[in-house]
């Protein structure tokens, strides 16, 4: 299985500031997906990156998957409240259905 | 439309009972797997299902643990003699395909053995 380190564990932004999110895995990824997590809810579907050097955006969030497949990372543009969670990384190896996570990084954005 | 049902949300147990955990996937979706997070932990893989098909069962911790899904849609994950280590979150999720693709994921059950 894919062992997926997340870091930093947690972080607190400034409204309005920006903040970055890794995850890097000890073996290549072949598809890495992003969730986010907020209490009491299931984890909600961010983006899912499986080419080298991929980058996807989806509002002000921005993936990237490195040329080395081994590595993503998370950004978010001008953080606001509604951004507050814990961001999951999920990977897929070669057997393609099971999902390792790393154990996510926890979001604060201050007001 | 409605997402990933799983019921009971919260199920408090006493050490030793059995407990069963039901999943409601998203209609028609054909793969449905189990899932279980520790606190501060990512998911955990458990199980996983194919139509009624159970494909793989590596991530289940002991033979206490079992899953089915006879119909090829409801899911129920029993946990038989609980104990305290078993208390964790249960989470649930389903998928359209039968690779690997997104991942639907319902709110999760907390259970917690005294």
């Amino acid at each position: 299985s894919q062992e997926l380190e997340q870091s930093p564990q947690s972080l607190i932004v400034q409204e309005g500031k920006n903040l970055t999110i890794n995850c890097t895995s000890s073996k290549t990824l072949y598809g890495l997906y992003w969730y986010k997590q907020k209490y009491g809810e299931g984890l909600i579907f961010l983006m899912m990156l499986q080419k080298g050097g991929e980058e996807k955006s989806h509002e002000k969030i921005t993936a990237k998957l490195d040329e080395k497949k081994q590595q993503s990372s998370l950004h978010i543009t001008a953080s606001q409240p509604s951004h507050a969670g814990i961001y999951l990384c999920g990977a897929d190896g070669a057997s393609d259905y099971k999902l390792s996570f790393g154990a996510g990084t926890t979001v604060t954005v201050r007001a | 439309g409605a997402g990933v049902s799983q019921s009971p949300r919260y199920k408090v147990t006493k050490r030793g009972q059995d407990v069963a955990l039901r999943c409601d996937p998203i209609s028609g979706h054909v793969s449905l797997y189990w899932y279980r997070q520790a606190l501060g932990q990512g998911p955990e893989f458990l199980t996983y299902f194919n139509y009624e098909a159970q494909q793989d069962k590596s991530g289940l911790p002991n033979d206490r643990f079992s899953a089915e899904r006879p119909e090829g849609s409801i899911s129920t994950l029993t946990i038989q003699r609980t104990e305290q280590r078993d208390s964790a979150m249960y989470r649930c999720a389903s998928s359209p395909q039968t690779v690997i693709g997104e991942q639907f994921f319902g709110p999760g059950t907390r259970l917690t053995v005294l």
